[in-house]
């Protein structure tokens, strides 16, 4: 059975332009979450999808957006970047939602995204 | 104050030492996550609790809910298990029924031979 599938894992990016992360789950996992990992603030929390709704969001500005498709599979976007961006950005899949989500947790290996 | 309190932030130990990682809370939770991180990134839950005590070869989990308070131990120490261990806490919001994770700033462990 796959993991979760994170793409591209590294990038390079210059401070205004965009960044576009893919994150496929585990086959029949419909509930997909986001995380940015920093050296300064450690992980935090961005969005949780399910059934192509975005369930929460954390405390970040509106240049980070996300989307999840009919496939579970989803995406999270970054416009107007900024050197504080740079992050290893973390996808994880489970099974359920909510309270309802009793299940474990399958990270991907992440995308690391250096902002210059 | 942060939500998720680890201790100790680094713990140094030698091949075949009990460890213990502390965790405290301050928020309601639907469950509570072990997590380990070795260098390069990749994150492998190791337990979810939401009561009592669950073991899984040499790591035992436990959590007291009335205390806000999770424990993981590991028996007889390896140097593989050197990694960092971070606490993560499951809260859920009824209003969208969707969840959220927050973080603890994780224990460096390093198991000398």
């Amino acid at each position: 059975k796959a993991g979760v599938t994170q793409t591209p894992r590294y990038l390079i990016k210059t401070r205004g332009q965009q960044v576009t992360l893919s994150c496929s789950p585990i086959s029949g996992h419909r509930s997909v979450s986001w995380y940015q990992q920093t050296p300064g603030q450690g992980l935090q929390f961005l969005f949780e999808y399910f059934s192509e709704t975005q369930r929460n969001k954390g405390n970040f500005p509106g240049r980070f957006s996300g989307r999840q498709f009919s496939n579970s599979r989803s995406e999270m976007n970054v416009s107007t970047l900024e050197l504080g961006d740079s992050a290893l950005y973390l996808c994880a899949s489970s099974l359920g939602l909510g309270a309802a989500n009793t299940g474990e947790l399958f990270f991907g290996e992440g995308s690391r995204l250096t902002v210059l | 104050k942060n939500e998720v309190e680890q201790s100790p932030q680094n713990l140094t130990a030698q091949e075949g030492e009990f460890i213990t990682i502390n965790c405290s809370y301050s928020v309601g939770i639907s469950a509570l996550h072990w997590l380990q991180q070795h260098p390069g990134g990749g994150i492998v839950s190791l337990f979810m609790l939401s009561s009592g005590k669950k073991k899984h070869g040499r790591l035992i989990a436990t959590i007291n809910i009335q205390e806000k308070h999770s424990s993981l131990h590991i028996t007889a120490s390896h140097p593989r298990d050197s990694a960092v261990y971070i606490c993560a806490v499951r809260s859920h919001s009824w209003e969208t029924s969707g969840s959220r994770l927050t973080f603890g700033e994780g224990t460096q462990l390093t198991v000398n031979p």
